[in-house]
């Protein structure tokens, strides 16, 4: 089944305690990118990769990083998190950048 | 600044009847437009999608039409069924070379009544 697989669902963690989200997809997808959403503001990205290696900005992309080492993977990094980045994450991937994303199930995550 | 804008934060119709959903843009340079539904707990999947050189795109029970003189579009959705009731983003791309990326708007919340 063509999916993309972020984990963890929830996650309540305290501000400055490093974390990661993981992200997955097993379409041979080039494109993988990142959004938060959140009230009033809809969905905003923070990092797009184009390829392994390539990682470039959205527009949100202050208190993250992330990498792509290989294909499938696309971690989000939170190295010292802070109340506003409280926030539902999604990953999501696509053939090319803007066309039919598959979007994952979402990361809920409370920083304290 | 809302390039992307879907003024009705909700929208209630009846079972069998149809379902239209707006939204608005502000920038020219958009020239692919797209709509997701969303169910809570669940990510985005894509629906329909048009190109700026059309004005209708069918799949189904889901019509998008795009008016760019307008700067609107809108989706119809018939006839509305009970499983239709989510969360409908529209999202536009600027033709910007290899660097595209989605505007979204805040989203349409539809509730289907049987």
């Amino acid at each position: 089944e063509a999916q993309v697989t972020q984990n963890p669902r929830y996650l309540i963690t305290v501000t400055g305690k490093k974390l990661t989200v993981t992200c997955s997809q097993n379409m041979n997808h080039e494109y993988m990118s990142w959004y938060r959403q959140d009230p009033g503001l809809g969905l905003r990205q923070i990092y797009y990769s184009m390829n392994v290696e390539v990682t470039d900005k959205g527009d949100v992309p202050e208190g993250y990083k992330v990498s792509r080492k290989e294909k499938r993977n696309f971690p989000l990094i939170l190295e010292s998190p802070s109340p506003n980045q409280t926030s539902l994450y999604f990953c999501a991937s696509s053939l090319s950048g803007f066309e039919k994303l598959f979007f994952g199930s979402g990361t809920q995550l409370s920083v304290l | 600044d809302q390039q992307v804008k879907q003024n009705s934060p909700s929208l209630s119709v009846q079972e069998g009847r149809i379902s239209i959903l707006n939204c608005d843009y502000t920038n020219s340079m958009f020239d692919y437009f797209l709509w997701y539904k969303k169910y809570p707990a669940e990510g985005p999947t894509f629906l329909i999608s048009i190109s700026s050189i059309k004005d209708k795109n069918e799949d189904g029970r889901f019509t998008v039409f795009l008016n760019k003189s307008a700067k609107h579009l809108s989706l119809h959705i018939v006839p509305s069924q009970p499983g239709d009731s989510a969360v409908y983003f529209c999202a536009a791309s600027p033709n910007a070379g290899n660097n595209r990326k989605l505007i979204w708007g805040l989203g349409t919340s539809l509730a289907v009544n049987p």
